[in-house]
């Protein structure tokens, strides 16, 4: 099945660094990759994703890159503010009949310091 | 209304009790999910319904049996559970589970097994 790793586990930053957390994945036919962030105590809830005939998408503070070659994709997020302090975990969705099923990385504890 | 709800919030039973939980959406999607998630650590899928019906069951033990009565409903039926089965349980559903899009998150059961 698919598996997915996630990097780095934590990452500190001060506000207004920019942050980048990278994911691998192992099958070359998942064609969808969310990025979510979870606060505290609060549900999963998507940033933003990327699907696999896309090479780069873009909002606001926040991107995400795919290299399909490589096999893996970024989140990049500028301008760092407190309240992006959170956990931020990646996925993949692989193609075939696994239909729905999506496989998360390990997550990454972001914290930014004002 | 966009968002998933879940009930109950928290959920503290003992090792020979029944208990369900319940997940409700009212926006049209077909595709319902149930993924436990402990602490510091990604959710991870149990269940997936499509249009009623199971389509992915990740080898979960039998202690956990999902229902789903109709598109806008999901059950999980719990009994029999042990200790190690206390974590944050949540549901999700998405448009259906062929087409690539968000998966909405619900805020969560947090259930403890004595």
């Amino acid at each position: 099945g698919e598996n997915v790793e996630q990097h780095p586990s934590t990452l500190s930053v001060q506000e207004g660094d920019s942050a980048v957390i990278k994911c691998t994945y192992s099958d070359s036919a998942s064609n969808y990759f969310p990025w979510y962030k979870q606060e505290l105590g609060k549900r999963p809830q998507l940033i933003i994703d990327i699907r696999s005939n896309v090479g780069e998408k873009k909002d606001q503070r926040i991107a995400v890159t795919l290299n399909k070659t490589a096999k893996h994709f970024s989140l990049h997020i500028t301008e760092t503010q407190p309240e992006d302090s959170a956990v931020y975990f990646c996925a993949a969705r692989p193609g075939g009949t696994s239909y729905g099923k999506l496989t998360f990385g390990q997550g990454t504890i972001l914290t930014v310091h004002p | 209304d966009t968002e998933v709800t879940q009930t109950p919030k928290h959920l503290v039973m003992g090792m020979t009790n029944k208990k369900s939980l319940k997940c409700e959406q009212h926006m049209g999607h077909r595709a319902m999910y149930w993924y436990k998630q402990k602490a510091k650590k990604p959710p991870e899928l149990m269940f997936v319904y499509s249009y009623e019906k199971l389509s992915i069951n990740e080898s979960v033990p039998s202690r956990f049996s999902p229902e789903c009565p109709n598109s806008s409903l999901l059950n999980l039926h719990l009994h029999a559970l042990q200790p190690e089965d206390s974590a944050l349980y949540l549901c999700a559903s998405s448009q259906s589970n062929w087409a690539n899009g968000e998966q909405f998150f619900g805020p969560g059961t947090r259930l403890t097994v004595l």
